[in-house]
């Protein structure tokens, strides 16, 4: 089974520096897909940026970035110019490339929850 | 486009009860899945809904179980309330069987679920 871990419950940036997120994980599997949402006091998991394993390329969404080391299975977040609007908790998930039925399964890390100060 | 809806946005039940949790998904979208969220914790993935039918299921009782309707929309009932069923359920939707990677899930504001 995979498993996804956050070793960071909490972490704090000052408005506009840059902050990186950690995530590892651990999988057999050599094709997955690597995502991480965001989820503000509205509840809601809005998905910030998404990797392929089979990219080696790192994706980049805006100010949004991510370190993929696919050897090391770590997949870390780095938000650049930081905003207030950033706070939140930052979920790493997981999913396997399976068209078996189970497509939607993510699997989740802990969360760290990020704070944005003044 | 008509995002995921939930309802309702948060109920109270007493041990032992039954609840049922209803999900309205995006436009477009066919697939659904349930999600689990307790509290301190990330999401857990309950089970897949597509075409009316449950076509994958995570590490969870047969009293949780769930229906999706025609039009997509879905609920999700469980029986025998326990106390530590109190959690955020949030219900997913995506488009096509297999949630590839052009079509990530989107969620819903979720159900909190209290249960005394």
């Amino acid at each position: 089974a995979q498993t996804v871990t956050q070793s960071q419950p909490e972490m704090s940036v000052q408005e506009a520096e840059t902050v990186t997120l950690s995530c590892t994980y651990d999988t057999s599997e050599s094709d997955y897909y690597l995502f991480w949402y965001k989820q503000p006091p509205s509840r809601q998991m809005i998905l910030v940026i998404r990797q392929e394993a089979y990219k080696q390329q790192n994706a980049t969404e805006n100010r949004f970035s991510v370190n993929f080391q696919k050897a090391a299975k770590s997949f870390s977040l780095k938000i650049s110019d930081s905003q207030l609007g950033d706070a939140a908790m930052y979920f790493c998930a997981y999913r396997s490339e399976d068209y078996a039925g189970t497509a939607s399964k993510l699997t989740f890390g802990t969360g760290t929850r990020l704070q944005v100060t003044l | 486009e008509t995002g995921v809806t939930q309802s309702p946005t948060h109920l109270i039940k007493t041990r032992g009860q039954q609840v049922t949790l209803r999900c309205s998904s995006q436009s477009g979208h066919n697939t659904v899945s349930w999600y689990q969220q307790a509290l301190g914790q990330g999401p857990q993935f309950i089970f897949q809904y597509y075409r009316e039918e449950e076509n994958g299921r995570g590490n969870f009782p047969p009293r949780f179980s769930g229906l999706q309707f025609p039009n997509y929309s879905s609920e999700l009932n469980v029986n025998a309330l326990e106390l530590d069923d109190s959690a955020l359920y949030l219900c997913a939707s995506s488009s096509g069987r297999e949630s590839s990677y052009n079509s990530p899930l989107h969620f819903g504001n979720g159900t909190r679920l209290t249960v005394t």
